[in-house]
């Protein structure tokens, strides 16, 4: 079964600062990977998605997440926190064996201190 | 523009009142996914569809209903079986092509209870 675990609901850091938003996967075989951000009253925005063809993945708005099969983990990074980017944000997975149904994190709500 | 719509953008239920909730989508996607948000519970899955004519029922189908008579459209019916409708509903697509297919999403609608 496939099933996605974000860690921290809740996320702040100062504006200029890393963002760093958790994600692991469990999953038996190999799977597609994708961020989600939402702002207030609105649908959910791809910001990336994993592949298979490359471990780093560059996404929308300076995001980046890197697939580590080792530990499991597809992690959610930006070097440098902008306002912006205060929002809440989901981790997904879907694959071959998931009957085409995407398979949600419960959300990490982002805020961005000035 | 290609993208989903999704209608009204806040509706009203009474006690005993069945309502209906639009989704339209000129993507030509196959797949068509009806989502319940929560605060705190990310999204969970209601219906979804893959062909004209069929559709399956998700995590939480108790008290909703669909039809898709129609490639382009979804509708979700949420009826006075469902005790607790007040939430925010999503309603997404995608192609269904076997490989990493992102979903997409609409805007989304508040249901409120009066």
């Amino acid at each position: 079964a496939q099933s996605v675990t974000q860690l921290g609901s809740h996320v702040s850091v100062s504006e200029g600062a890393l963002v760093l938003l958790r994600c692991n996967y469990s999953s038996s075989v190999p799977p597609y990977l994708f961020w989600y951000v939402q702002y207030p009253n609105q649908g959910l925005q791809l910001l990336l998605k994993y592949t298979s063809a490359a471990t780093l993945v560059k996404g929308i708005n300076g995001f980046e997440a890197e697939f580590k099969k080792s530990e499991t983990s597809f992690h959610l990074t930006k070097p440098s926190a902008h306002m912006s980017d205060a929002a809440e944000y989901f981790c997904a997975v879907s694959g071959l064996n998931t009957g085409n149904q995407f398979y949600f994190g419960t959300g990490t709500s982002l805020t961005v201190i000035p | 523009d290609g993208g989903i719509t999704q209608s009204p953008k806040y509706l009203f239920r009474k006690e005993g009142q069945n309502v209906t909730l639009s989704c339209e989508q000129n993507l030509n996607h196959d797949a068509m996914y009806w989502y319940r948000q929560d605060p705190g519970q990310g999204l969970r899955l209601i219906y979804y569809s893959q062909i004209v004519n069929d559709f399956q029922k998700g995590d939480i189908a108790e008290g909703y209903s669909v039809s898709r008579e129609k490639k382009e459209s979804f509708p979700l019916t949420v009826t006075s079986a469902q005790k607790n409708p007040t939430a925010f509903y999503l309603c997404a697509s995608r192609r269904l092509a076997g490989g990493p297919e992102t979903q997409y999403f609409g805007p989304g609608t508040r249901l409120l209870v009066l």
